[in-house]
């Protein structure tokens, strides 16, 4: 089993609709999570943590199961600028550093 | 809001030849890392670094690398004898501590072209 496992997609879905992404990921005492997003030939940037109470930002939602050990993000009412690839990051704290694990990313592509 | 620099945005290099990419971290962050991600691939885990140590190395890391920070700004990266297969994007991390919940703030990249 893959570390980090994603769809990669692509997704393909007209504005204003809601799209959902999963991720899996195999180390069970990985301890922190997040979903960053990456433009074609750009840094991954932070869109959000992962709470296991799950959390909301704008539009956005994450969830965490830790016992299914997958974590998801929700879009609603896509925005053509949301395009781009979604990625999965789980992070195992150990020994004072972080060994952080990204998952290949799903490509969302919003269409007009 | 502060943000990780690196320098240069691309670097075209002959096979053979060393080169170095340069990165200024977030100035209160305490952990260093870099990562690469070959066009078209996932984002690579290379190496993190604190308090002017190597804390964990991938395989991808080898002897053909190396990191280090010269000064109280920058963090290097230096590849001695680049070969064609290190063509890629070259990221730099940073967070303010390890802890559950930190955040890896990254920096635009260098873009590493290999001829």
């Amino acid at each position: 089993r893959k570390e980090v496992e994603q769809d990669p997609g692509p997704f393909n879905v007209p504005e204003g609709a809601t799209v959902a992404f999963n991720c899996t990921y195999s180390n069970s005492a990985s301890q922190s999570f997040f979903w960053y997003r990456q433009d074609c030939r750009k840094e991954p940037k932070l869109l959000m943590s992962v709470y296991s109470s799950g959390n909301e930002d704008g539009r956005f939602t994450a969830q965490l199961n830790r016992a299914s050990q997958y974590i998801s993000l929700l879009i609603r009412d896509s925005k053509l600028s949301d395009s781009a690839t979604y990625l999965c990051v789980v992070i195992l704290n150990s020994g004072g550093y972080q060994k952080v694990t990204f998952g290949t990313g799903t490509k969302l592509q919003v269409i007009p | 809001e502060p943000e990780v620099t690196q320098t240069p945005s691309h670097q075209v290099t002959q096979m053979g030849q060393e080169v170095i990419l340069r990165c200024v971290p977030i100035s209160n962050h305490l952990y260093f890392y870099w990562y690469r991600q070959i066009l078209g691939q996932k984002v690579e885990f290379l190496v993190s670094f604190y308090n002017n140590e190597i804390s964990e190395k991938s395989e991808i890391f080898d002897d053909q690398f190396s990191v280090e920070r010269p000064d109280g700004s920058n963090f290097t990266l230096k590849i001695r004898s680049t070969k064609l297969e290190d063509s890629a994007m070259y990221f730099c991390a940073s967070t303010e501590g390890a802890g559950q919940g930190q955040p890896q703030h990254f920096g635009d990249g260098t873009r590493l072209s290999i001829l």
